[in-house]
């Protein structure tokens, strides 16, 4: 157990909806780390949060959005679903911010979009 | 900037033989290298990391080698047993303020 909780486990939706994935960090942590899985594909980057700013980001769409809450929980907004989103979201935390954290990776929610 | 090449996107092996993982780095500013590594249905977890002052760490069956001359680093697994199955990844940063790059995966497969 790494100690980052995900929430919800499983999400089935329709295209063009809108769903909302929270993370939980690690008791300590101040950096929250969401990343996309497709199948077979490698970790997508998304967006780093560091004590409630934005402080990276990678590939994300616009069509998703995030924040990091003041008790440090995130949240990870997707609207406007489409059937390319469908994959497995992993919310990793590590102490700061550099690279050379180790991040402690959550469960993943898997997105299914039908 | 920093790009991560892993190979071999697959790799299957018999069960007791080693297996080496290899990855390529284009920033010679990178001085953090991790590998993660994946079960299924899970999260990846740090099985072991390096930095760029030392050449080679070991830690058990699992050893990582670094070559900063030619910008490539591996994971060496020795003894290989049906739960080193799973899917590998290696990442490179150049440490505080900088991101983690990573690279493509390997799924590993221990043939029994």
């Amino acid at each position: 157990d790494s100690g980052v909780t995900q929430t919800p486990k499983h999400l089935i939706t329709a295209t063009g909806q809108r769903v909302t994935l929270r993370c939980s960090p690690r008791s300590g942590d101040l950096s929250v780390y969401w990343y996309q899985q497709s199948l077979d594909q490698g970790l997508q980057f998304l967006i780093q949060y560091y004590n409630g700013e934005e402080r990276a980001k990678g590939n994300i769409l616009e069509r998703f959005s995030a924040q990091q809450f003041p008790d440090l929980h995130s949240e990870l907004n997707l609207s406007s679903l489409e059937l390319g989103d469908s994959a497995l979201y992993f919310c990793a935390s590590s102490l700061g911010t550099s690279g050379a954290n180790e991040q402690f990776f959550g469960p993943g929610t898997r997105l299914t979009v039908l | 900037g920093e790009n991560v090449e892993q190979h071999p996107s697959t790799l299957s092996v018999q069960e007791g033989d080693s297996a080496v993982i290899k990855c390529t780095y284009s920033d010679s500013a990178s001085n953090y290298f991790p590998w993660y590594k994946q079960e299924l249905g899970k999260g990846p977890q740090l099985i072991i990391d390096i930095r760029s002052n030392v050449g080679e760490k070991k830690d058990q069956r699992i050893a990582v080698t670094l070559n900063k001359t030619a910008k490539h680093f591996s994971l060496h697994i020795t003894e290989t047993q049906p739960e080193d199955s799973a899917v590998y990844f290696c990442a490179a940063s150049k440490g505080s303020n900088y991101q983690l790059i990573w690279g493509a995966g390997t799924k590993l497969i221990i043939k029994p």
